[in-house]
């Protein structure tokens, strides 16, 4: 079965720099998220989408944006790196369906594992 | 605010062995879902079991079960017959927000667990 995409696995990146981190959903999966893990830490929520359209968001910086295209493809852009970016950082898609008694299981992605130096 | 704790920052046991991980929680609302989540040491989140707050019926996954309490905000995961390859962290986890709009996941701390040969 095919499964959320992360794109690039690895990433180095200098202090200031930009970094582009890309997600592709499950097919047919419509929701996106996704999530920030420090060293040692839970996975932190920033932001997700539904349907092209942002529908939450958490803790993410200001110096973050993230968008989902029409293919439901997701990117989440980071700027002016600091060393406190230093993380893996994962998308995790479900289905649209909503309700309360549907499951909607998030899967994950293998997650980005960001460095900066 | 929803909050996941897990109390046991480290498990042992030995391989063949059952072992049941902590999870508690702390929600006002009336639906609500529960997960585990297993992260080995590469890296990867793997969803493992969910278990829905309107479930009568505690959710079984092969050699996971979920020992849900409703009343006691618990939902402790047990593995049977523990394998080597059990080894990693696992994260329990709710479901924030109903609808299209909300579903994020807060996790809890996590429980690193060790399977001995």
């Amino acid at each position: 079965a095919a499964g959320v995409i992360q794109s690039p696995r690895h990433l180095i990146k200098e202090k200031r720099e930009t970094a582009t981190l890309k997600c592709y959903p499950i097919p047919r999966h419509d929701t996106v998220y996704w999530y920030q893990q420090g060293p040692g830490q839970d996975p932190q929520f920033l932001i997700s989408f539904y349907e092209k359209m942002q529908s939450d968001k958490g803790s993410i910086p200001d110096r973050f944006s993230a968008q989902q295209f029409s293919d439901y493809h997701s990117e989440l852009n980071m700027s002016s790196l600091e060393l406190g970016d230093s993380a893996l950082y994962f998308c995790a898609s479900r289905e649209g369906l909503a309700g309360e008694r549907v499951k909607n299981i998030q899967y994950f992605g293998a997650g980005t594992r960001l460095s900066v130096l | 605010a929803q909050k996941i704790t897990q109390t046991q920052p480290g498990m042992f046991v030995q391989e063949k062995e059952a072992v049941t991980l902590d999870c508690t929680y702390d929600t006002s609302d009336q639906s609500y879902g529960l997960f585990w989540y297993k992260q080995p040491s590469s890296g990867e989140m793997i969803f493992l079991i969910y278990q829905g707050s309107y479930d009568e019926q505690n959710a079984t996954e092969g050699r996971y079960s979920l020992n849900f309490q409703k009343a006691r905000k618990s939902a402790n995961l047990v593995i049977s017959a523990s394998q080597l390859g059990d080894s990693a962290m696992y994260f329990c986890a709710m479901r924030e927000g109903q609808g299209n709009q909300g579903g994020k996941l807060i996790f809890g701390q996590g429980t690193e667990l060790s399977v001995k040969p």
